[in-house]
């Protein structure tokens, strides 16, 4: 299994301004992905980043809004710009480790998400 | 797109069996997952299914009709901590993107004493 932290755990933000979350990972992981989760509402892929490339938006995310950084197998971040109220959600980093490391096949872990509020 | 359609809350007693179905319609399918979150808690994993049938993990079961379009999660001999958000995920893709899920809405079962 994976252990998964994320920094800040929660936050408020004036809108217009940007926030960075951080996502680490206690072992190493090919694949990790950021979700959105708006209060009592589904889990919403945002991107898929894989170390040594260029992260994959899902439809109706793009880039400059969320830019996403992996710098190595640990660790990624996800940053929330130019922030509205509509942004605000939790946000979770997961991983995915496949057969690997005694994980059931195709089990993802979350972290434990941040909440975002927008003011 | 993608759809995924299961039902917005359930309840049930303690020591009952519950059926929480989910019918999907997305662009690609690989598999079939299940996840529960207690309130402000992660989601975390519960089972999965690639191919046709049921799977068997304790007091949850899950099953799969990839025809049908169609699973549910079966779970038995409930309790109390049962009661949270049950929400079934599609993996579109195979290899190297096989980690990403689509979620559904999520299904609040709440167990009564």
């Amino acid at each position: 299994s994976a252990v998964i932290s994320q920094k800040p755990s929660r936050d408020i933000c004036q809108r217009g301004t940007s926030l960075t979350i951080q996502c680490q990972v206690d072992s190493q992981v090919t694949m990790m992905f950021w979700y959105r989760q708006q209060p009592g509402q589904s889990l919403t892929l945002i991107a898929t980043a894989n170390q040594g490339s260029e992260a994959t938006y899902e439809s109706g995310f793009v880039i400059d809004k969320f830019p996403i950084s992996r710098p190595n197998l640990t660790f990624s971040t996800l940053t929330v710009s130019n922030m509205s109220p509509e942004d605000s959600s939790i946000y979770l980093c997961s991983v995915y480790q496949g057969s690997a490391a005694g994980a059931s096949y195709n089990e993802q872990f979350f972290g434990p998400g941040t909440r975002l509020t927008v003011l | 797109g993608q759809s995924l359609e299961q039902p917005s809350e359930v309840t049930a007693v303690e020591g009952a069996i519950v059926q929480i179905n989910c019918t999907y319609q997305t662009s690609g399918f690989y598999g079939l997952s299940w996840y529960q979150q207690h309130d402000g808690g992660a989601p975390t994993f519960l089972s999965y299914n690639a191919l046709d049938g049921l799977e068997e993990t304790g007091r949850f079961s899950s099953f799969l009709s990839r025809s049908d379009s169609y699973g549910y999660l079966l779970l038995q001999e409930l309790q109390m901590k049962d009661s949270a958000s049950y929400f079934c995920a599609v993996s579109p893709d195979r290899g190297s993107t096989l980690g990403r899920l689509y979620f559904g809405r999520g299904t609040q079962l709440t167990v009564w004493p």
